[in-house]
């Protein structure tokens, strides 16, 4: 159980197209999903929190109008890199937020696989 | 704000000896720490929180608030254990901050 989905996994296009990246979760409901950005060789970065029917809260230093983020459903959030340039190229990565049961166990993050983003 | 902090971006031990991944955190509330680890070409997966007090893989990680550190160690390296390996903080909201990870290599 517990699983997330992104999609695409990879992606290339022009300078100036806009780009939109699907995260699920495939088998639970998430009210809350985590969008992060990832650098070849350095940490996860987060870039926003994304709340089901409400807007997405954005990190210092990440600007909302490039990267739009919609919460449609409680299974489906959704990243968009609008614009796009070279140096929006990344490894994109979400999460989502399920509670777990047991009376130790709190809420946990599972992750999707990533998306490539290349940008030409 | 918080802060995580791997000193150790890589680490090479050979197959059977210890194994010790440090992560130091800095946060001014109550902190909840995890463990994740990124096997080749695989997704995030947590491995250890540390409220659960748990032993997962062999893998054991204790809370010292009074050094702000939250060690990831492992008595006997197994070379299935090669992996990444991100120490992170949870802050409000379940936001994580994660270090800047720790590539462990288990040679045979």
């Amino acid at each position: 159980g517990a699983v997330v989905s992104q999609h695409p996994s990879r992606v290339i296009c022009k300078s100036g197209t806009s780009v939109k990246i699907e995260c699920r979760s495939l088998d639970f409901q998430a009210t809350t999903m985590f969008w992060y950005r990832q650098f070849p060789k350095q940490s996860l970065m987060l870039m926003a929190t994304s709340n089901e029917g409400s807007k997405a809260t954005y990190e210092q230093g990440v600007e909302k109008d490039k990267f739009l983020i919609n919460h449609a459903s409680l299974t489906l959030s959704t990243l968009t890199v609008t614009s796009a340039h070279p140096e929006d190229s990344s490894f994109y990565i979400c999460s989502a937020r399920a509670w777990t049961s047991g009376g130790a166990a709190r809420n946990e993050q599972f992750f999707g696989p990533g998306t490539r983003l290349t940008v030409l | 704000a918080q802060r995580v902090t791997q000193p150790e971006k890589l680490l090479s031990v050979f197959k059977g000896a210890p194994v010790e991944l440090k992560c130091n955190y800095s946060y001014s509330g109550s902190p909840e720490l995890f463990w994740y680890v990124q096997y080749s070409r695989q997704r995030l997966q947590l491995l250890l929180r540390h409220i659960s007090r748990e032993s997962i893989k062999g893998f054991t990680a204790d809370l010292n608030k009074g050094e702000t550190s939250f060690h990831l160690k492992k008595p006997f390296a197994q070379e299935e254990d090669s992996a990444m390996y991100y120490c992170a903080l949870g802050s409000s909201g379940s936001r994580l901050t994660f270090g800047e990870g720790t590539q462990l290599t288990v040679n045979p």
